[in-house]
């Protein structure tokens, strides 16, 4: 059982160039999101979805665009990258909230492993 | 503006004493906080959580306290030990927010053998 898993791990673009980062989970879950990590900032949602064929905006989705064609995967894009970009890239997934004491109440987003983007 | 917030960037404390780290928050929808930890080069893993509905709760060495009134939650990890080293990240969510978390900023605990 993978959990969560991001490709790449490691990017390195220059400004202008676009890439394409992909997650993709083996845990059924209908919610996945997209985060980026700034030092000092904390974790800062780019996009989410809740289920296949849907996304929406989060706090910081200027400059990404996400598709969510299969349930498993969820793409996050960069047209055109900007050094402003530069950031460690977290995708997580879970399943929605139900009642307090349900099988699936807590919760709980799993991450990956982070994608670490240069932009030169 | 900072809905959760985490004020101390940094915690040093010896094994095998209490670490305690503290995390407020000023939405009041909120109803739903946990804690991360994240290693270096490593993605956020789920420690420990609280709904609004409990004060308290524990596993293992690790505890969360919830004081609703004063927006206020605190991790206690008792007793630390070296391998507890990490960022720790208090998030909260609100019911009907499409499970979206809000993280604080993190905490650097390192624990001294």
């Amino acid at each position: 059982n993978a959990g969560v898993t991001q490709t790449p791990k490691f990017r390195v673009l220059k400004t202008g160039q676009s890439m394409t980062l992909l997650c993709a989970q083996d845990m059924n879950h209908e919610y996945m999101y997209w985060y980026r990590q700034d030092p000092g900032m904390g974790l800062r949602l780019i996009h989410y979805s809740v289920g296949e064929g849907t996304t929406a905006k989060g706090e910081v989705p200027d400059g990404y665009n996400v598709s969510r064609l299969k349930k498993q995967n969820f793409l996050l894009g960069l047209e055109s990258a900007a050094p402003s970009q530069t950031s460690v890239y977290f995708c997580a997934s879970s399943y929605p909230r139900m009642y307090e004491g349900g099988p699936r109440a807590k919760n709980i987003q799993y991450f990956g492993a982070g994608t670490r983007l240069s932009v030169l | 503006d900072q809905q959760v917030k985490q004020n101390s960037p940094s915690l040093s404390v010896q094994e095998g004493r209490i670490s305690i780290l503290n995390c407020d928050y000023t939405n009041s929808m909120f109803d739903y906080f946990l804690w991360y930890k994240k290693y270096p080069a490593e993605g956020p893993t789920f420690l420990i959580s609280i709904s609004s509905i409990k004060d308290k709760n524990e596993d293992g060495r690790f505890t969360v306290f919830l004081n609703k009134s004063a927006k206020h939650l605190s991790l206690h990890i008792v007793p630390s030990q070296p391998g507890d080293s990490a960022v720790y990240f208090c998030a909260a969510s609100a019911q009907g927010g499409s499970e979206k978390l809000v993280f604080g900023k993190g905490t650097k605990l390192t624990v001294n053998p």
